[in-house]
């Protein structure tokens, strides 16, 4: 299995503070995605990268920034976190080989509670 | 944004059932489907994966896709207590995006 990790693993932080979100894989992956899973609303992109320094926005961007430096690295900013950016944020990443049989490898995910 | 529908509530079903639950897309387009289980609290994996038109066989489970119909199956054979958990349907769009909906509770009663 890719190994990809997340941290932190829960973050309590108050509004219109900044939060960053790490993302890290051993498997040398291209593409690397940051997701949140509310309920009622499922899984939805936020940002995504097919490479290093190229990041595009997913549906729910807004609010959110992110980079990649490195390719084992990829981070989700919140800029001035709000109530609403209160969710579990999930990493995923997917194999170069995309297209024999490899859907996404989420990581364990980030609750994170804005107050 | 890709929509991908699943619309039946949460689904009980005895022990050693099949669980069959349904996934409609709006991209006509699309080539590639998955199912991935949830269990409460925990992230996504991956359990099965389609790509052509009728029935896909792993294990106990069973992917059907339709592409004309525009709607993909998961069956859960001989259903046991382990596989009571949340049943999402994701399809890949652009740039291998994948677009997910909004799951189905599976529970399974012994």
């Amino acid at each position: 299995d890719a190994g990809i990790t997340q941290s932190p693993r829960h973050k309590v932080t108050e509004t219109g503070t900044p939060v960053t979100l790490r993302c890290h894989q051993t498997e040398n992956h291209r593409y690397m995605y940051w997701y949140r899973q509310d309920p009622g609303h499922g899984l939805r992109l936020i940002h995504y990268s097919y490479g290093v320094k190229d990041t595009d926005k997913g549906e729910v961007s807004d609010g959110y920034s992110v980079s990649r430096s490195k390719t084992e690295d990829f981070l989700l900013t919140l800029e001035s976190a709000t109530s609403s950016q209160t969710s579990v944020y999930f990493c995923a990443i997917q194999g170069q080989s995309f297209g024999a049989n490899y859907g996404y490898t989420f990581g364990s995910g980030t609750r994170l509670t804005v107050v | 944004q890709k929509e991908v529908e699943q619309n039946s509530g949460p689904l009980s079903v005895p022990e050693g059932a099949i669980a069959s639950l349904n996934c409609t897309y709006s991209d006509r387009g699309s080539q590639s489907f998955f199912w991935y289980r949830q269990y409460s609290g925990k992230s996504p994996e991956l359990i099965m994966f389609i790509y052509s038109n009728g029935d896909k066989e792993d294990g106990r489970f069973t992917a059907q896709l339709n592409k004309a119909s525009q709607y993909v199956s998961l069956l859960i054979r001989d259903s046991q207590p382990s596989d009571s958990a949340t049943y999402l349907c994701a399809v890949i769009y652009g740039n291998n995006r994948l677009a997910f909906g909004k799951g189905n509770q599976v529970v399974v009663i012994p």
